[in-house]
């Protein structure tokens, strides 16, 4: 079956707009990660879902940030008033059960440049 | 809290020869899981290796094995037989139980033919 697949691929929005940016995971997978990964840095953890619960958004760095996933299945990113700080690749991952072991399959992610 | 940390930015090998890894952590709990995963330019990240910090015995995938010493909290990914397709970034990564994943740095492996 298809991977996990993300859009838009590249974003550009200027300071202060509002962004979603939309995870579609591989079917069936429980558990769903967002990360926030810029220039030349690993992946910084923004939160989780298993099903529909949001389980863990400590990584979330404000209150503009905030994640859904309504039925279980896709995922959207919002981000209110778009900061310059807030370019990225933003990396969605999906996992087949809840456990901790399971492996993560990544998105290609969502290039985000804020001008 | 949790860290993980890789202290080579880069590093070169020759194509079918060996290259190690390194990458340490700390966390205070004892119920981790740690993983290596490749980033290759395209930039889509895939599972290279994981361990379960209560297992002893290292973790083994084809060419690539880890050596995981747990006192000291260090988890190096060795590489055998290193192939043109091995070049990308790699990243190690921690997680405790449930919690978020935390990843290092990452190190820039280039094979050189």
């Amino acid at each position: 079956g298809a991977g996990v697949s993300q859009s838009p691929r590249y974003k550009v929005a200027k300071r202060g707009q509002d962004v979603a940016l939309r995870c579609d995971p591989i079917s069936g997978h429980v558990s769903l990660f967002w990360y926030q990964q810029a220039l030349g840095q690993g992946p910084e953890f923004l939160t989780y879902f298993q099903n529909e619960a949001q389980l863990d958004k400590s990584g979330l760095p404000s209150d503009r940030f905030f994640a859904e996933r309504p039925e279980g299945s896709v995922s959207t990113l919002k981000i209110q008033r778009t900061q310059q700080e807030d370019s990225a690749v933003y990396l969605c991952a999906s996992t087949r059960g809840g456990g901790p072991l399971y492996e993560q399959y990544f998105g290609p992610g969502t290039r985000l440049t804020v001008t | 809290a949790q860290t993980v940390t890789q202290s080579q930015p880069e590093m070169s090998v020759q194509e079918a020869e060996t290259v190690t890894l390194s990458c340490t952590y700390d966390t205070s709990e004892s119920n981790y899981y740690l993983f290596w995963y490749k980033q290759p330019p395209s930039r889509q990240m895939i599972l290279v290796i994981r361990q379960e910090a209560y297992k002893q015995q290292n973790a083994t995938e084809n060419r690539f094995s880890v050596n995981f010493q747990k006192a000291a909290k260090s988890f190096s990914l060795k590489i055998s037989d290193s192939q043109l397709g091995d070049t990308a970034m790699y990243f190690c990564a921690l997680r405790v139980g449930y919690q978020k994943v935390t990843f290092g740095i990452g190190t820039k492996l280039q094979v050189i033919p």
